[in-house]
């Protein structure tokens, strides 16, 4: 059981905004930033978002994040079959003193 | 360009040590800020932080592991490594470095090994 609770999957067609959904608590969310991650089918995970809404160099704008109190969101515009993917939300936690990660989400392109 | 790579045994046996090398290049662990870290994914299951150990030295690691980890670093090499002692069959899991950005308040894993799968099995 993680720190933060993500829905196991998600789906949506192209062109499609979907949402993920990252729930958290005071010790965790509420306390810190969060950070998004992609990972492609068989390969490692990449940076997709940090500091809750923050895109690296590369990251398409069609992807999104944001906050609010206690859980965050990453979302899609725009979305493409190669959006296929695992996405995992994650951040510090005092209660744990570590870094969570959230049970990951399946985004399925149908 | 930052690369990462993972390297150390396939397979091992329970109770014994897992040594896992990170080598990478494109960045420097004496610069202020960076830091590595290793995170790990068992098969079909999410991702799991281990350990990270910043540019001055210091380490963290994860609180149930703690007893279990020690994460040190070449500077001069490059090179980050892991031991995991008393490996058990829940510990078969790919093992990943990444590179961390010690960014305010929490860090983030900016780049990314390719991972190094490592099955535990008498």
């Amino acid at each position: 059981q993680s720190a933060l609770t993500q829905p196991p999957s998600v789906s949506g067609t192209p062109g499609q905004r979907v949402s993920i959904s990252c729930f958290g608590t005071i010790s965790n969310i509420g306390a810190y930033t969060t950070n998004w991650y992609q990972q492609l089918p068989g390969k490692a995970p990449r940076l997709l978002i940090y500091s809750d809404n923050v895109r690296p160099s590369g990251v398409p704008d069609r992807f999104s994040g944001s906050k609010s109190g206690t859980s965050s969101s990453l979302a899609i515009s725009g979305l493409q079959s190669e959006d296929e993917a695992d996405y995992y939300c994650a951040g510090w936690d005092d209660t744990l003193n570590g870094l969570v990660f959230g049970g990951g989400t399946s985004l399925t392109v149908l | 360009q930052v690369t990462l790579r993972e390297s150390g045994p396939a397979l091992v046996k329970p109770t014994q040590t897992l040594t896992l090398t990170c080598s990478f290049s494109g960045f420097s662990l004496s610069t202020s800020g960076m830091s590595v870290s290793w995170i790990r994914q068992p098969p079909g299951k999410a991702l799991e932080w281990l350990a990270r150990i910043d540019w001055d030295g210091d380490e963290y690691y994860r609180t149930s592991l703690r007893t279990r980890l020690t994460i040190s670093k070449d500077t001069s090499k490059n090179q980050v490594v892991l031991t995991l002692t008393n490996m058990d069959p829940v510990d078969t899991a790919t093992y990943y470095c990444t590179r961390t950005i010690l960014a305010n308040p929490i860090a983030y894993f900016d780049s990314w090994g390719q991972g190094a799968l490592v099955t535990v099995s008498s």
